[in-house]
């Protein structure tokens, strides 16, 4: 089972890029990464996933090394409306059991300032 | 327009009562999830159920029951043994898990519980 270690928080301004960086030292050959962005008293939401190399949506970019122990999330030109928990699950699709994509940590809280 | 929906959004139980938390999904989706959250802190997966019929628990079952009868339904019933129930709880639906599959989650907007 892939643990996955964040930073607890990150501060930025309005305008900056923002790089969160996720170690999954354990992942297996199968996993997935994804990422998901919770603001306050809602549910999180899917912003990306990977599997290796670089992804990219209309939102964030997530760059994967090639021996896939760590992920980075990055946010290009942050707003106020950025601020929010990111989490990052790292897991396989497989059917039963504890899967690491159901294991959401405690995530990083980024704080964007004016 | 296809999602997935909780309700209440808020809810107040007494001591000893059972109180049951709902939750749909048109998505057709097969998959569904319970998940815990406590302030400031992450999602604690308590049931989740990968087919009509039949659920699994989670890290922390415990004082908790579900049911799957239906695809598009997944109660949540925090029952009296639950003595710490004050929590936000989230619902989630995704594809079925099956082998290679991406496994995305999405997610409801959360039902608040608070003890009276």
């Amino acid at each position: 089972l892939a643990k996955t270690t964040q930073p607890i928080s990150m501060d930025s301004y309005e305008g900056q890029e923002v790089n969160i960086t996720c170690s999954h030292n354990n992942i297996a050959t199968n996993d997935y990464i994804t990422w998901y962005q919770q603001f306050p008293s809602q549910g999180p939401r899917f912003i990306i996933q990977g599997y290796k190399t670089k992804v990219t949506n209309e939102v964030a970019s997530l760059f994967i090394p090639a021996d896939r122990k760590s992920s980075t999330l990055s946010l290009p030109r942050v707003s106020l409306s950025d601020t929010a928990v990111y989490y990052c699950l790292v897991g396989t699709g497989r059917y039963g059991g504890s899967q690491g994509n159901l294991i959401f940590g405690k995530g990083t809280k980024l704080s964007v300032k004016p | 327009d296809g999602g997935i929906t909780q309700s209440p959004k808020y809810l107040f139980r007494k001591e000893g009562q059972n109180v049951t938390l709902s939750c749909e999904q048109n998505l057709n989706h097969d998959a569904m999830y319970w998940y815990r959250q406590d302030p400031g802190q992450g999602l604690r997966l308590i049931y989740y159920s990968q087919i009509v019929n039949d659920f699994q628990k989670g890290d922390i079952a415990e004082g908790y029951s579900v049911s799957r009868e239906k695809k598009e339904s997944f109660p949540l019933t925090v029952t009296s043994a639950q003595k710490n129930p004050t929590a936000f709880y989230l619902c989630a639906s995704s594809i079925a898990l099956e082998r290679g599959a991406k496994n995305i989650q999405y997610f409801g907007a959360g039902t608040r519980l608070s003890v009276l």
